[in-house]
């Protein structure tokens, strides 16, 4: 199994600011995203954080909204830009080898 | 594009009763089907999977899924439902080619005492 960590847990942040949320696992892993729960909804995924290359982002989310870094297979961040209020949610980091594992999320309001 | 669908919002059961959480998906080529559950304020946790062999799965915490090819289906239940049971549940569908999840709309679980 992999034990993913996320930093920070939760934050409220003011509207036009910007977060940058951290993903750590305790072993390499090929794959890793990132997904989005807003309040009350299932998960959206927000992209694949490839290692060395460019995220890919599924359809709705930008780079420049949510950039994203993984400078190593064991570690990933996840920035969400200028925020507004519908920014607010909870955001998870999963990775995949055989099986799929989700960090701790990180619980973020935006006022 | 693969898609998965829960369509209960919410299922209520008595402590002791089964319980099932029902869930369909449409996906090409062969299925890889997950259930998660989230308690409040904690993270995802992983419940069971499908891969291949038998329809019957088995889970954490007594709970298994019936997976039924022709109805397309992979309903998640237990034959005795706990108070601390109560959580939202989440049926998931692998993208094979991206690896990544697709999440039905998720089922609160309610079971009274």
């Amino acid at each position: 199994s992999a034990v993913i960590s996320q930093k920070p847990s939760r934050d409220i942040c003011q509207r036009g600011t910007s977060l940058t949320i951290q993903c750590q696992v305790d072993s390499q892993v090929t794959m890793m995203f990132w997904y989005r729960q807003q309040p009350g909804q299932s998960l959206t995924l927000i992209a694949t954080a490839n290692q060395g290359s460019e995220a890919t982002y599924e359809s709705g989310f930008v780079i420049d909204k949510f950039p994203i870094s993984r400078p190593n297979l064991t570690f990933s961040t996840l920035t969400v830009s200028n925020m507004s209020p519908e920014d607010s949610s909870i955001y998870l980091c999963s990775v995949s080898n055989n099986e799929q594992f989700f960090g701790p999320g990180t619980r973020l309001t935006v006022l | 594009a693969q898609s998965v669908a829960q369509p209960e919002d919410q299922v209520n059961v008595a402590e002791g009763n089964p319980l099932t959480v029902k869930c369909t998906y449409s996906v090409s080529g062969n299925p890889y089907l997950f259930w998660y559950v989230q308690y409040p304020n904690r993270g995802l946790q992983f419940l069971l999977k499908y891969i291949t062999g038998d329809n019957l799965v088995k889970g954490s915490y007594g709970f298994e899924a019936e997976f039924n090819k022709s109805q397309t289906s992979f309903h998640l239940k237990k034959p005795s439902a706990l108070v601390s049971d109560s959580a939202l549940y989440f049926c998931a569908a692998l993208d094979t080619g991206r690896r990544a999840l697709t999440f039905g709309s998720g089922t609160r679980l309610q079971v009274q005492p």
